[in-house]
């Protein structure tokens, strides 16, 4: 199985800062990599896809780059509703997922 | 819009059976796959595996093989997870996704999750 090592496991950060986000694959998974945005009691939120694509809906100031086993989410200028867990996940064959990453005022 | 609402929460005994529902709505329930995911407190989330949505073909992880049954009812557009012989550990909230996208895939949307207890 892959495994996704996910870092840091948790960020705090500012109002308008930039932040990025880092997952490791065990194993070259390509472009396979999703990221989402989970905030409490609600559902999982698609942000980007196959590393790069920004999912409709979402703010441009999020954005993935990656391939490989390397990836990474950036988010620039943060906003107040910003404020969540993000994880990444790989669809190369079964899913499985990095371990979040809780960013915080 | 696409919408998948699962049902509520549970509490159940040790060694007991806990099935939870994913109704969707807002497309073609046929055209997609679910899958199911688990995330216990302070664990990742756990991918358990998916149901075709078009036909009865499965695909469970190996860790829960043997003790979950993923089916679905293409008239209700409803998919359903039923997971057995609980212990302290299957305490998670469990959440149903839609595949999408193909190859490579995604989930997308999420249901809101249910909140599984298994407790004396």
């Amino acid at each position: 199985d892959i495994q996704m090592t996910q870092s840091p496991s948790s960020l705090s950060a500012s109002l308008g800062d930039r932040v990025t986000i880092t997952c490791r694959a065990s194993q070259s998974i390509g472009t396979s990599l999703n990221w989402y945005q989970h905030k409490p009691g609600e559902a999982p939120k698609l942000l980007i896809y196959a590393a790069s694509t920004l999912q409709k809906g979402v703010p441009s100031r999020f954005s993935g780059s990656g391939s490989g086993t390397t990836f990474t989410l950036t988010i620039t200028s943060l906003q107040a509703e910003d404020f969540a867990t993000y994880f990444c996940q790989q669809c190369d064959g079964n899913p499985s997922f990095g371990q979040g990453t809780k960013l915080e005022i | 819009q696409v919408q998948l609402v699962q049902s509520g929460a549970e509490v159940k005994k040790p060694g007991a059976s806990v099935k939870v529902s994913c109704k969707t709505s807002g497309y073609s329930f046929t055209g997609h796959a679910m899958h199911w995911v688990r995330q216990a407190p302070g664990q990742r989330l756990e991918w358990m595996g998916w149901v075709n949505g078009a036909n009865e073909n499965t695909k469970y992880s190996e860790k829960f093989q043997g003790r979950v049954t993923l089916t679905r009812d293409t008239v209700a557009d409803t998919a359903y997870m039923e997971l057995r012989s609980l212990t302290s550990e299957d305490t998670a909230v469990y959440y149903c996704a839609r595949d999408d996208g193909g190859v490579p895939y995604w989930f997308d949307p999420w249901g809101q999750g249910t909140l599984v207890t298994v407790s004396p």
